[in-house]
């Protein structure tokens, strides 16, 4: 299976802190995305890194990405409730596929 | 507002129904698939449509049947669902060239099946 993991499953965290989630993945990737869940706006992409880039940032996000070690971070800096969803890290299958592959998820809890 | 929407939000039905979901795009992509997502399960990927044809058919049971046609619209036609199938089935869109990797959800529908 491509399916990459985040880490943690769940994160719970005071509005204003930081919070950072990591994804490994196990194929050699085009790019990689993380998107956002919630029961209010669905799943919404959040940034895009590509295999040649180490680290994008977009707003209060923070994506780093370290191919030798298949593993990569999202950082939300200054966090606020509204944050309160699940994330996921993407994978594209390659060239030629349109297939993206979800891992599990991380369901972060921002406290007000 | 993403400019997917699917209708209906929620759906509950028997097993020996009839039904339909539908998704719409207002984006101009050319690129709609199917997703299945299921509690505890990762985002499944069902069906993929390019320019109305369909691309990729990701091992879906045949009770589940797409139909794409046009580039704005994709159905879902759902018969003698098993109880397994209830999950979030989300539609989404993109280019089908150049930025298909950034794919745009609709809100989903809240299947059911008793």
């Amino acid at each position: 299976s491509q399916q990459g993991e985040e880490d943690p499953q769940a994160l719970s965290i005071q509005e204003g802190e930081n919070a950072t989630m990591n994804c490994s993945y196990k194929t050699s990737i085009n790019n990689l995305q993380w998107y956002r869940q919630n029961s209010g706006r669905g799943l919404v992409h959040l940034i895009l890194i590509r295999s040649n880039e180490r680290e994008k940032h977009s707003g209060r996000l923070r994506v780093t990405l370290d191919t030798s070690k298949k593993s990569s971070s999202l950082l939300i800096t200054a966090s606020r409730a509204a944050d309160t969803a699940s994330y996921f890290c993407v994978q594209t299958s390659g060239a030629g596929s349109y297939q993206l592959t979800f891992g599990k998820g991380t369901k972060l809890s921002v406290i007000p | 507002e993403t400019g997917v929407t699917q209708t209906p939000r929620h759906l509950v039905m028997g097993m020996t129904n009839k039904k339909s979901l539908k998704c719409e795009q207002h984006l101009g992509h050319n690129a709609m698939y199917w997703y299945k997502q299921s509690a505890k399960k990762p985002l499944e990927l069902m069906f993929v449509y390019s320019l109305e044809e369909r691309v990729e058919n990701n091992s879906v049971p045949s009770r589940f049947s797409p139909e794409c046609p046009n580039s704005s619209h994709l159905f879902l036609h759902l018969h003698t669902l098993q109880p397994e199938d209830s999950a979030l089935y989300l539609c989404a869109s993109s280019p089908r060239d150049r930025g298909r990797d950034t794919q745009y959800f609709g809100p989903g529908t809240r299947l059911t099946v008793l």
